[in-house]
């Protein structure tokens, strides 16, 4: 597609209980990143993805947090077992190899309660 | 790591004003990005401009226009002729040029743009 994609746009969590979040980039593009945006507005990176590999996963917390982007599937990110603090937006961003200014095309979003 | 600051929370300008959003980075690299955003309360980023490192002219967009000052590591925008629709959230943001540094982006902290009529 033309846009990022993200589902759902909301997800609203117990505490300790799973979230799943997906993300499909724009057709074509090979990078896909994950950031959070806190309620404060801080945008965090959690991690990143060149096709399906693991491009950098500094941002990614060690504990709870995994992602995939698998061959013609969505990219996901799963909370495991979530806690008050994980209560953000989350959005997906994608980009071209060796674009033109490296620009990243983000999602909507998907904001996650944790309740 | 690249750290980018933005040291006003909140602006406020009149209607058909002019108003400047400051942002200052810390780089040690030479080739980089540098792009404002917009982001009003549904959240979706939207972006304003967007300025290469190595290009000594600023970049422009209708009323958006930036002051790159690539020696103080200095990146302002400027909103002239300001409307009601500009009223956002404002992230400054930088990137770098190396595919191999990670390449992701930087965000600043935000400005608050309220637009009086």
């Amino acid at each position: 597609g033309e846009e990022v994609a993200q589902t759902p746009k909301h997800l609203v969590r117990g505490e300790g209980q799973k979230a799943k979040l997906y993300c499909a980039p724009i057709k074509g593009h090979s990078y896909v990143f994950w950031y959070q945006q806190v309620l404060k507005n801080e945008f965090k990176f959690l991690i990143s993805f060149q096709n399906e590999n693991v491009f950098d996963e500094t941002g990614m917390p060690k504990e709870r947090f995994s992602a995939k982007c698998l061959p013609n599937s969505p990219c996901s990110l799963e909370i495991q077992a979530t806690k008050l603090e994980d209560s953000a937006v989350y959005f997906c961003a994608s980009s071209q190899y060796r674009s033109r200014y490296n620009e990243q095309f983000f999602g909507p979003g998907t904001r996650l309660t944790v309740l | 790591a690249q750290t980018v600051t933005q040291s006003q929370p909140e602006m406020s300008v009149q209607e058909a004003e002019t108003v400047t959003l400051s942002c200052t980075y810390d780089t040690s690299e030479s080739d980089y990005y540098l792009f404002w955003y917009k982001q009003p309360p549904s959240r979706q980023m939207i972006l304003v401009i967007r300025q290469e490192a190595y290009k000594q002219q600023n970049a422009t967009e209708n009323r958006f226009s930036v002051n790159f000052q690539k020696a103080a590591k200095s990146f302002s925008l400027k909103i002239s002729d300001s409307q009601l629709g500009d009223a956002a959230m404002y992230f400054c943001a930088y990137r770098s040029a190396y595919i191999d540094t990670g390449n992701q982006f930087y965000f600043g902290t935000g400005t608050s743009l309220t637009v009086i009529p």
